[in-house]
């Protein structure tokens, strides 16, 4: 594809359910990333992925979000029982670095999740 | 763990004038990387620095790397209307697997 894609571009849940954000990484990039941006905020890492593997998970706020990646492509994640401190922008952005984090990262749209 | 500070938050200037933010890091910093994200928009990728010192321009734009490659500073010359956004700089430490973002500085310009 021509860049990175998230779904969906907003969705809005009640508090205690489960969302799950979605990202289609830039073809052949094997690094993805999630961050997290809550409005005039800066950008909070959340997990990385070198292909499927996920070696740096410690961005992850608590037990109920997750993550995975499959076929070293699209990445999903997902929130647990959902409270009002997760509504923020989701962030995905992948790189083509085997390396992490020394290239540019080309990011997505973002989800706004908000949760009443 | 490491931390990316900038400053100012947030400047006001009127077309024309100069910009300048700055980034510091807690350690010291492999690469720096510095994005731009323009309002409801997403973070925009705008150079890398690597070498110690290092000093690289985009037109009106000029980044720095320091000496000690633990600050950074980006420097618009006669900003326009179209500079609106926020500014990260973004930094690697040695053996991290992530970078870890700036605070940010956001930009605005009126005529």
């Amino acid at each position: 594809g021509a860049g990175v894609s998230q779904s969906p571009s907003n969705k809005v849940t009640e508090k205690g359910k489960d969302v799950e954000l979605r990202c289609d990484p830039i073809s052949g990039h094997t690094a993805l990333y999630w961050y997290r941006q809550s409005l005039g905020q800066g950008l909070e890492f959340l997990i990385y992925f070198q292909g499927n593997s996920a070696p740096d998970k410690s961005g992850l706020p608590s037990d109920r979000f997750s993550a995975e990646r499959t076929g070293g492509s699209v990445s999903t994640l997902t929130i647990q029982r959902t409270q009002q401190e997760d509504s923020a922008v989701y962030l995905c952005a992948s790189s083509t670095r085997r390396l992490a984090g020394g290239d540019e990262q080309f990011f997505g749209p973002g989800t706004r999740l908000t949760v009443l | 763990g490491q931390q990316v500070m900038q400053i100012p938050q947030y400047q006001h200037v009127q077309e024309g004038e100069d910009f300048t933010t700055y980034c510091n890091s807690s350690t010291t910093l492999s690469n720096i990387q510095w994005y731009k994200q323009r309002p409801g928009g997403h973070p925009v990728f705008l150079i890398q620095l690597v070498k110690s010192g290092e000093v690289k321009k985009q037109k009106r734009l000029t980044f720095q790397f320091g000496e000690a490659k633990k600050n950074s500073s980006l420097h618009i010359t006669a900003t326009q209307t179209t500079d609106v956004g926020t500014y990260f700089c973004a930094g690697l430490a040695g053996t991290a697997s992530k970078l870890t973002f700036g605070t940010g500085t956001r930009l605005q310009v009126t005529l």
